[in-house]
């Protein structure tokens, strides 16, 4: 299987903050790589995939980039909306996993 | 767009199965692979299973293989989760997704499964 883990665990940010987060991969899975955000009670959403294809309806302060095995997550200009939690996902090979997830919150 | 509507709560004790269902609905129906996966309180979304709505089949992970079928409906665009020997570390939220290209573009709510004695 391949291993995602995610830095940090959370990040405490202020609104108009640049944020990164990362992710990494157990070996080489470019470009299949996704992130989603979540917030408590609801489901996930897709946010980018292919690594740094932003999905439709998805504001253009997200972005994301990376390739072989490192990945990053970021936002541009931090907004109220944006507190939750992130996921990486590979979709290189079965069985596909997720990353543990970086909570963004407010410092 | 397409629209997943799972189905509610669940309640069982350790040992016992635990059937879940995700209805479709939408004007793009076509092609259809949906998923199945879960997360435990706390914990990282975890993929468990996929079915093809065109034509049934089915693929699962590894580690639920030898307890979970995912099956569907002929009458309507609804697939089932079916899991079995629930333990303990069953609880979790399960949610059905829709797939493209391998990631999960439409989800449904959610089901919670709670084992406990």
């Amino acid at each position: 299987d391949i291993e995602m883990t995610q830095s940090p665990d959370t990040l405490s940010a202020s609104i108009g903050d640049r944020v990164t987060i990362t992710c990494r991969a157990s070996q080489t899975i470019s470009p299949w790589l996704a992130w989603y955000q979540q917030k408590p009670g609801a489901a996930p959403k897709m946010l980018v995939h292919r690594v740094s294809r932003l999905e439709t309806g998805v504001p253009s302060r997200f972005s994301g980039g990376g390739s072989g095995t490192d990945f990053t997550l970021t936002i541009s200009s931090l907004q109220p909306d944006d507190f939750a939690t992130y996921y990486c996902q590979q979709y290189n090979s079965y069985p596909l996993t997720f990353g543990p997830g970086t909570t963004v919150d407010l410092k | 767009q397409v629209v997943l509507v799972q189905s509610g709560s669940e309640l069982r004790e350790p040992g016992a199965s635990v059937r879940l269902s995700c209805e479709a609905s939408g004007d793009d129906l076509s092609d259809f692979i949906v998923h199945w996966l879960r997360q435990a309180p706390g914990q990282r979304l975890e993929w468990m299973a996929w079915i093809n709505f065109d034509n049934g089949n089915t693929y699962s992970s590894p580690k639920f293989r030898s307890r979970v079928t995912v099956s569907r409906a002929t009458s309507a665009i609804t697939t089932y989760l079916h899991l079995g020997s629930l333990q303990s570390a069953d609880t979790a939220v399960y949610f059905c997704a829709r797939e493209r290209g391998g990631t999960f573009i439409s989800w449904g709510q959610g089901s919670q499964v709670t084992v406990s004695s």
